[in-house]
């Protein structure tokens, strides 16, 4: 199916661990991104990609690593999870006229 | 840097009746595009409405439609005949057509719709 798809929905983990969230896209959109969601913040830009092999930090890079060595995949990876990563993260790829949004991964570090 | 502000974190509107959620910006750029996307709570994003910067008209989609003011870095969203599936977080955004295609979101709005 087209679209923008994030695995896994759902993960617990402890801290120290690390964890990599995946997400894959098949409309070849040349720019993704990666949002935490949390309340009273609204979606935070962790890190964005503008093509395969090129990314740059947002507004909340520190303890994520990104990496993009095919257009559609886009995986972000907690190093060293923290209670303060535990939040809803979403991938987004898109153009000027849209982002299109997967469905969101729920993360809780314990 | 660009910001964007939403002022009002909860509101509720009776079915039928009409909402405007407000959200304000602040950019030094002229070309830009802004958006309202909806969350309900199935967390999907939804793109709601999409206005660019450099259309006078505003736009409309159905029962949604903005007040685009400009020079007031002002972009407020109008729902009529509010339904029950309106029920949602609403999100503003803006992005800059050049460069990176960073979306930069507001705090959101959580609408209640009233039966």
């Amino acid at each position: 199916d087209a679209g923008i798809t994030q695995s896994p929905r759902y993960k617990i983990t402890e801290t120290g661990r690390q964890v990599t969230l995946m997400c894959h896209q098949t409309w070849s959109h040349s720019y993704m991104f990666w949002y935490r969601q949390d309340l009273g913040h609204g979606l935070r830009l962790i890190y964005y990609s503008a093509a395969a092999d090129i990314t740059d930090k947002g507004e909340v890079p520190d303890g994520y690593v990104v990496s993009r060595s095919k257009t559609e995949n886009f995986p972000l990876t907690l190093e060293s999870a923290t209670r303060s990563q535990t939040s809803v993260y979403f991938c987004a790829s898109g153009m000027y006229t849209e982002a299109f949004f997967g469905q969101g991964t729920r993360l809780t570090v314990v | 840097a660009q910001t964007v502000t939403q002022s009002q974190p909860e509101m509720s509107v009776q079915e039928a009746e009409t909402v405007t959620l407000s959200c304000t910006y602040d950019t030094s750029e002229n070309n830009y595009y802004l958006f309202w996307y909806k969350q309900p709570p199935s967390r999907q994003m939804i793109l709601v409405i999409r206005q660019e910067a450099y259309k006078q008209q505003n736009a409309t989609e159905n029962r949604f439609s903005v007040n685009f003011q400009k020079a007031a870095k002002s972009f407020s969203l109008k729902i009529s005949d509010s339904q029950l599936g309106d029920t949602a977080m609403y999100f503003c955004a803006f992005m800059k057509p050049r460069g990176t295609y960073k979306y930069i979101f507001g705090t959101g709005t959580r609408l209640k719709v009233l039966a």
